[in-house]
């Protein structure tokens, strides 16, 4: 059973607007995620975190909410550019108890012209 | 040269065959990991290296078997590999657990 869960396998935003990606996690043991970015024939890139004791975490273009009683967080990048076209990876960690870290599946994010 | 290194970059290999991954890297961590990626599927882990010392097996067949002779090289030895193994196989490194630095793969491909 996926523990972290992208529902999204694709999503086109115009340049210019909001992109919202979304991301559900089921281990209530989850204290720690990530985002992380993938161009096609590179390794994954670390994109911004977020812990569990913060609701909110911004660098940049690039927000990320974490709503804990839903189980949910989201990555937001404004100003949506044609470089922010790639796979996007939530993952979570439980660092209390020292777990892996469990990535969803991607979401593929298209920035329209 | 920075980073995670990974090579080759592509590979083409028959189910009899035997061949090596092999990943370096360049940032002084002290833990490195194996990861696949399928198609659709989320990124698995398989092997974890913390100070050279294997602290993590997920489950993994025993047609793939590490190496970490060092802190900075880390090897996949493959044999007798099935067609369903073909996938992105990523390197990692980490200093701190939680962010991970990957290489950009060897797309495997099993005939």
């Amino acid at each position: 059973d996926q523990q972290v869960k992208q529902n999204s396998p694709s999503l086109s935003v115009q340049e210019g607007r909001i992109s919202i990606l979304n991301c559900d996690y089921t281990n209530s043991m989850f204290d720690y995620f990530l985002w992380y970015k993938k161009y096609p024939a590179e390794g994954p890139t670390f994109l911004i975190s977020i812990s569990s004791i913060k609701d909110k975490n911004e660098d940049g273009r690039f927000t990320v909410f974490l709503n804990k009683s839903a189980k949910h967080l989201s990555l937001h990048i404004v100003p949506s550019q044609p470089g922010d076209s790639a796979v996007y990876f939530c993952a979570a960690s439980a660092l209390r108890r020292d777990d892996k870290i469990i990535f969803g599946k991607g979401t593929r994010l298209h920035i329209l012209p | 040269e920075t980073g995670v290194t990974q090579t080759p970059r592509h590979l083409v290999m028959g189910m009899t065959n035997k061949k090596s991954l092999k990943c370096e890297q360049h940032l002084g961590h002290n833990a490195m990991y194996w990861y696949k990626q399928s198609a659709k599927k989320p990124l698995e882990l398989m092997f974890v290296y913390s100070l050279e010392e294997r602290v993590e097996n997920n489950s993994v067949p025993s047609r793939f078997s590490p190496e970490c002779p060092n802190s900075s090289h880390l090897f996949l030895h493959l044999h007798t590999l099935q067609p369903e193994d073909s996938a992105l196989y990523l390197c990692a490194s980490s200093q701190v657990k939680e962010k991970l630095f990957f290489g950009s793969g060897t797309q495997l491909s099993v005939l």
